[in-house]
């Protein structure tokens, strides 16, 4: 089964609208991190957000945040005002058990595409 | 700070034929991550190591690919014979020790990855 689902290959959107990616996650461990990476055509996979299974708020950085439905299992990425330079792949990844040093499993990736 | 680094950025060769990949992880990050990144799909885990320690590997098919990090900071990552299923982008990342007693997130910091085709 898949730990991380993301069911959008690709989404569009207006520049200055906001947008939301969706991930649902599956763990049976109450321990666990959520990320956003974003990843543009140059190929780096750049960190954007993080969650941990213990907050109590939702994640905020910026123009992104990340909305965290525990009971659901979703961690959805928010991007507000988006930006041509938004343009890329985005990646939901989760970390299980939360402990030092313990690989990151990615979902399939959602690519966002932002017209002026 | 300097990012990680790898090297080549791309690499094209015939199956059959051997291939190396180089990483060097951020300064101080103890743990370094080998990722394999095949075409339109997410990163998928080949080898983790803790220092010099290849930790995790249960992913890294061993009868082709190999890896090493020597005195627990360069890494290599081989594949030797090549095959056409093995076109992909090769990711490395790295990770500093948790520090004690503040927020981690944990997140890992990528290198731009190296791209195999082989024809």
């Amino acid at each position: 089964a898949q730990k991380i689902t993301q069911t959008q290959p690709g989404m569009f959107v207006q520049e200055k609208e906001a947008v939301t990616l969706d991930c649902t996650y599956d763990t049976s461990d109450p321990s666990y991190g959520l990320f956003w990476y974003k990843q543009p055509s140059s190929g780096e996979m750049i960190f954007l957000i993080y969650q941990g299974s213990y907050d109590q708020q939702n994640a905020t950085e910026g123009r992104y945040s990340l909305n965290f439905q525990k009971a659901r299992k979703s961690a959805n990425l928010v991007i507000s005002a988006s930006q041509l330079g938004d343009s890329a792949m985005y990646f939901c990844a989760m970390r299980e058990p939360y402990q030092a040093g313990t690989a990151l499993i990615f979902g399939k990736g959602t690519t966002l595409s932002v017209s002026s | 700070e300097a990012g990680v680094v790898q090297s080549p950025r791309y690499k094209i060769i015939e199956k059959k034929q051997p291939v190396a990949f180089w990483c060097n992880p951020i300064s101080g990050h103890n743990t370094l991550y080998w990722y394999r990144q095949n075409l339109g799909q997410g990163p998928e885990l080949l080898i983790r190591y803790e220092n010099e320690e290849a930790v995790d590997d249960s992913q890294l098919p061993k009868d082709r690919f190999s890896a090493e990090r020597l005195k627990g900071v360069d890494s290599t990552l081989k594949i030797q014979p090549a095959e056409l299923g093995d076109s992909a982008v090769y990711l490395c990342a790295s990770r500093p020790r948790p520090k004690v007693n503040r927020a981690n997130t944990g997140e890992l910091f990528f290198g731009e990855g190296s791209r195999l085709t082989v024809l």
